[in-house]
């Protein structure tokens, strides 16, 4: 059984600091990893994901994730964080990516000014 | 590319009465759409998996006759909530997978169903 985990479910940067929310999962095969952003009454939107090719999975708005198989983890990072980045977001976990997609609970980020 | 719409965004209806919600792939062919549920500052938990001219499978937990899905064409799935109570209000989210990237659901803005 597939399962993800977030830890912190809320996470405060100041605006121009580092951004970094852990997520680690839990798979009895090579897994697919993605991060997924939601804003306020949307969608999810796809930041990257990770599917078995390089490691360090580069995805949109200047966010990256690596895969780390012997700590399973695929924390998700950015430089510098933007007012703009403050949304809840979510990781997640799929054996194949058309088989169901497994999500943590969640992380809030906000950003402070 | 990769759009995902649902249709409508907001819904308010009376308990006892029945609601569908619509999910397009706008540019590009979904062989798998899967329905989801959130509810308020909770994870999305995933009700069920369609896939074109097939029954939809279930997880579950979640009454199938209750929540009819009918995924008519390769574009489109709908999801009627039938005898719509309150406890039924939530965000329903639905997302597409596509023949040319099984790897990646698309997902759509969401539907806010609102029961009275």
């Amino acid at each position: 059984a597939q399962s993800v985990t977030q830890l912190g479910s809320h996470v405060s940067v100041s605006e121009g600091a580092l951004v970094l929310l852990r997520c680690n999962y839990s798979s009895s095969v090579p897994p697919y990893l993605f991060w997924y952003v939601q804003y306020p009454n949307q969608g999810l939107q796809l930041l990257l994901k990770y599917t078995s090719a390089a490691t360090l999975v580069k995805g949109i708005n200047g966010f990256e994730a690596e895969f780390k198989k012997s700590e399973t983890s695929f924390h998700l990072t950015k430089p510098s964080a933007h007012m703009s980045d403050a949304a809840e977001y979510f990781c997640a976990v799929s054996d194949f990516g058309n088989e169901k997609l497994t999500f943590g609970t969640g992380t809030r980020l906000t950003i402070i000014p | 590319g990769a759009v995902v719409s649902q249709h409508p965004s907001w819904v308010i209806c009376k308990s006892g009465t029945s609601v569908k919600i619509e999910c397009r792939s706008l540019d590009f062919q979904a062989t798998t759409m899967f329905w989801y549920r959130q509810f308020p500052k909770q994870s999305l938990m995933l009700m069920a998996t369609s896939n074109e001219g097939s029954k939809a499978t279930y997880e579950q937990g979640v009454e199938k006759d209750k929540f009819l899905i009918n995924h008519a064409s390769l574009t489109l799935s709908t999801l009627t909530v039938t005898s719509a109570h309150p406890e039924d209000s939530s965000f329903y989210i639905c997302s597409a997978v596509g023949w040319d990237q099984q790897e990646t659901q698309y997902f759509g803005p969401g539907t806010r169903l609102l029961v009275l």
